[in-house]
């Protein structure tokens, strides 16, 4: 069965640096591994999926980068800004699964502070 | 891009009734729809898979009659909670799959702005 683990958990920084939130898992036989934001009481927002014969993706001050025979992938957050606080999700397409369900992480809570 | 609407945001129900939650594609056509469960500053817990016209397919452990799917449209999938119960209160997610790449099995997913339900 395909695990999805995010480290860290919960993260905390001032306005302006760099972060890298990671995620792996245990299947590499994916389709695409997804990024997602979650505000609280919200639902999931798509901010970045990497097919699984990609390398990375950009969007703005985020990229996303995988590496499926090692299974982990990573998202970069430039510049960062309070306004990016939020729990973010990675989930992963798994190709064993016949009703194309996805894997998620327990997500990392950052904390972007003025 | 595809948007799926969720309703209501939020319900407050007595011990005993039955809520029922919708959501709609608004742009597209959603063949299989999944409903979630989340506790507090936990992940996602995939409570079960509906694809229109045929019977939903629950996770283990999830009561089919306690939590009842209809897809009955390509555009409209349903979860009621019959006789709801404090424990049942909780953050519940709908998601559609979307087709990303054409002739292959590959999707991504868009997700409704969840609904919190409440049972006292």
């Amino acid at each position: 069965k395909q695990e999805v683990t995010q480290i860290p958990a919960a993260l905390s920084v001032p306005e302006g640096e760099n972060l890298v939130l990671n995620c792996s898992f245990t299947d590499s036989a994916i389709y695409n591994l997804q990024w997602f934001r979650q505000d609280p009481g919200k639902g999931l927002t798509s901010l970045l999926l990497i097919q699984s014969s990609q390398r990375e993706q950009t969007s703005g001050r985020l990229n996303a980068s995988l590496d499926k025979s090692s299974g982990r992938s990573t998202l970069y957050i430039a510049a960062s800004q309070p306004g990016d606080s939020a729990t973010y999700l990675c989930a992963v397409l798994d190709r064993g699964s016949t009703l194309g369900r996805l894997y998620f992480g327990r997500g990392t809570q950052l904390t972007v502070w003025p | 891009g595809a948007v799926v609407s969720q309703h209501p945001s939020r319900v407050i129900c007595k011990s005993g009734t039955s809520v029922k939650i919708e959501c709609r594609s608004l742009d597209f056509q959603a063949t299989t729809m999944f409903w979630y469960r989340q506790f507090p500053k936990q992940s996602l817990m995939l409570m079960a898979t509906s694809n229109e016209g045929s019977k939903a397919t629950y996770e283990q452990g999830v009561e089919k009659d306690k939590f009842l799917i209809n897809h009955a449209s390509l555009t409209l999938s349903t979860l009621t909670v019959t006789s709801a119960h404090p424990e049942d209160s909780s953050f519940y997610i709908c998601s559609a799959r979307v087709v990303v790449m054409w002739g292959q099995a590959n999707y991504g997913y868009t997700f409704g702005s969840g609904t919190r339900l409440t049972v006292v």
